[in-house]
């Protein structure tokens, strides 16, 4: 099946940082990249999504970057706060959903 | 306006038994996805429902097996349970072709 491979597994930054995390997949074509932030026992929470015809997406803090040729695509996060700490997970819609292994992200205050 | 719903919230079975798990989606959504959330490990896709069909399924095997029903709530039931099969188990809805995905609380399932 389809690979979605994440990185990095964990990240710590400092408050205010900015936090970066990569995703790439390999053959097949997705037109549709979704992000999900899973807090300690919650539900994964849809955070921000890109389709395949736009390169950038931004809302508020959160943006999200593709780059369809290279086949890899991004989320950032500005001005992190203590909130944002929390399990990220990539997904592709590869006519059926891969998700990656995901991102422990830690801001410490 | 009522998010996706799953029960129950957490579940003890012991190896070879049978489980069903129930979702009922988002109001205004028809299609219904489950997952299989290990610990450490991001979801990973079982099957989707829509318009009482399976549309999609992942890399399972037929122990795996679910249901939609008219009022498009469905049902994802296991056999012949295995400890590997102890994990979160997740559903997703959405509308239409199913790209916007809404996740449940999930189903916390322990085989013993």
């Amino acid at each position: 099946g389809e690979n979605v491979e994440q990185h990095p597994s964990t990240l710590s930054v400092q408050e205010g940082d900015s936090a970066v995390i990569k995703c790439t997949y390999s053959d097949s074509a997705s037109n549709y990249f979704p992000w999900y932030k899973q807090e300690l026992g919650k539900r994964p929470q849809l955070i921000i999504d890109i389709r395949s015809n736009v390169g950038e997406k931004k809302d508020q803090r959160i943006a999200v970057t593709l780059n369809k040729t290279a086949k890899h695509f991004s989320l950032h996060i500005t001005e992190t706060q203590p909130e944002d700490s929390a399990v990220y997970f990539c997904a592709g819609n590869f006519n059926k959903f891969y998700f990656g292994s995901g991102t422990k992200l830690n801001v410490k205050p | 306006d009522a998010g996706v719903t799953q029960s129950p919230t957490h579940l003890i079975k012991t190896r070879g038994q049978q489980v069903t798990l129930r979702c009922s989606p988002k109001s205004g959504h028809d299609t219904v996805s489950w997952y299989q959330q290990a610990l450490g490990q991001g979801p990973q896709f079982i099957f989707q429902y829509y318009e009482e069909e399976e549309r999609q399924r992942g890399n399972f095997p037929d122990r795996f097996s679910g249901h939609q029903f008219p009022n498009y709530s469905s049902e994802l039931n296991v056999n012949a349970l295995l400890l590997g099969d102890s994990a979160l188990y997740l559903c997703a809805s959405s509308f239409g072709d199913g790209e916007t995905q809404y996740f449940g609380p999930g189903t916390r399932l322990l085989v013993l």
